[in-house]
C-alpha cells in the first residue's frame, strides 16, 4: 500500500526558475516529513524536513510546505540550478517506528 | 568522519540462492535501517535495528531478515531469491533511530537471474 505518493515521475525546469515537487500522503498519523535528494550511483542525502506542527520550513533555496488538511506537501527550489538535477524522494515518519518513501520525482534543470 | 559503507557494491545471484549484504554505519550511530529501491516503487522500508535488536519491520516476507552486531554493523540476508528481489538495497544509519535524518550508503545492486 502506497501511503506516500509522488504522482509526477519527472519534472523539467529552466535554470533560474522555480521547481515545485509535490507529495501526497494518506496516513494522518504521520508526524514528520522529509525530502531526500539522490544522484545516480549514490545513496539519498537528506535535504530538508518539517514537523507536522508546522506548515513551512525554509533552508536557503529550499522551502517545504505542509498542508495537513489536504495531506499534501511540496518542495520549492528557487532559483533552480543545473546541480539540482537529481531524483527527489519525499518521506513520512510515524511515531519513530515507520518510515515511508514516495516513488521519487526526477528533476532536470536545463541551463 | 567516514560515511555509511555497504558491501558488496554489485551482486549477481540466481533464483533459489541466498545472499548476505553488509552495512557499516557512521561511527557513533546505533540505528541501522534497510530499504529496497525498485523503479516505480521508490524506497520501501525493510527493517530497523538498534542496539542489536530489530526494533521496526516493514511489510516484507520472512525471506528477508537481518541482524546487527555489537559494533552496530548490520547484515541483511535474503533466502530463496526470486527474480522480483532484483533491486538496489540501501542501508541508512542515524544516532538514535527514525526520528532524525538518515545517512544513506551507496547501496548494493542485486541482480537475480
Amino acid at each position: 500500500d502506497q501511503q506516500v505518493k509522488q504522482n509526477s515521475p519527472s519534472l523539467s525546469v529552466q535554470e533560474g526558475r522555480i521547481s515545485i515537487l509535490n507529495c501526497d500522503y494518506t496516513n494522518s498519523m504521520f508526524d514528520y516529513f522529509l525530502w531526500y535528494k539522490k544522484y545516480p550511483a549514490e545513496g539519498p542525502t537528506f535535504l530538508i524536513s518539517i514537523s507536522s506542527i508546522k506548515d513551512k520550513n525554509e533552508d536557503g533555496r529550499f522551502t517545504v510546505f505542509l498542508n495537513k488538511s489536504a495531506k499534501h506537501l511540496s518542495l520549492h527550489i528557487v532559483p533552480s540550478q543545473p546541480g539540482d538535477s537529481a531524483v527527489y524522494f519525499c518521506a513520512a515518519r510515524r511515531n519513530n517506528n515507520d518510515m515511508r518513501f514516495g516513488a521519487g520525482t526526477r528533476l532536470t534543470v536545463k541551463p | 568522519k567516514a560515511g555509511v559503507t555497504q558491501t558488496p557494491r554489485y551482486l549477481i545471484k540466481t533464483r533459489g540462492q541466498q545472499v548476505t549484504l553488509s552495512c557499516s554505519p557512521i561511527s557513533g550511530h546505533r540505528s541501522v535501517s534497510w530499504y529496497q529501491q525498485t523503479p516505480g516503487q521508490g524506497l520501501q522500508f525493510l527493517f530497523e535495528y538498534f542496539s542489536e535488536t530489530q526494533r521496526n519491520k516493514g511489510n516484507f516476507p520472512g525471506r528477508f531478515s537481518g541482524r546487527q552486531f555489537s559494533n552496530s554493523r548490520s547484515e541483511m540476508n535474503v533466502s530463496t531469491l526470486e527474480l522480483g528481489d532484483s533491486a538496489l538495497y540501501l542501508c541508512a544509519s542515524s544516532v538514535t533511530g527514525l526520528n532524525e535524518k538518515l545517512f544513506f550508503g551507496s547501496g548494493t545492486q542485486l541482480s537475480v537471474l
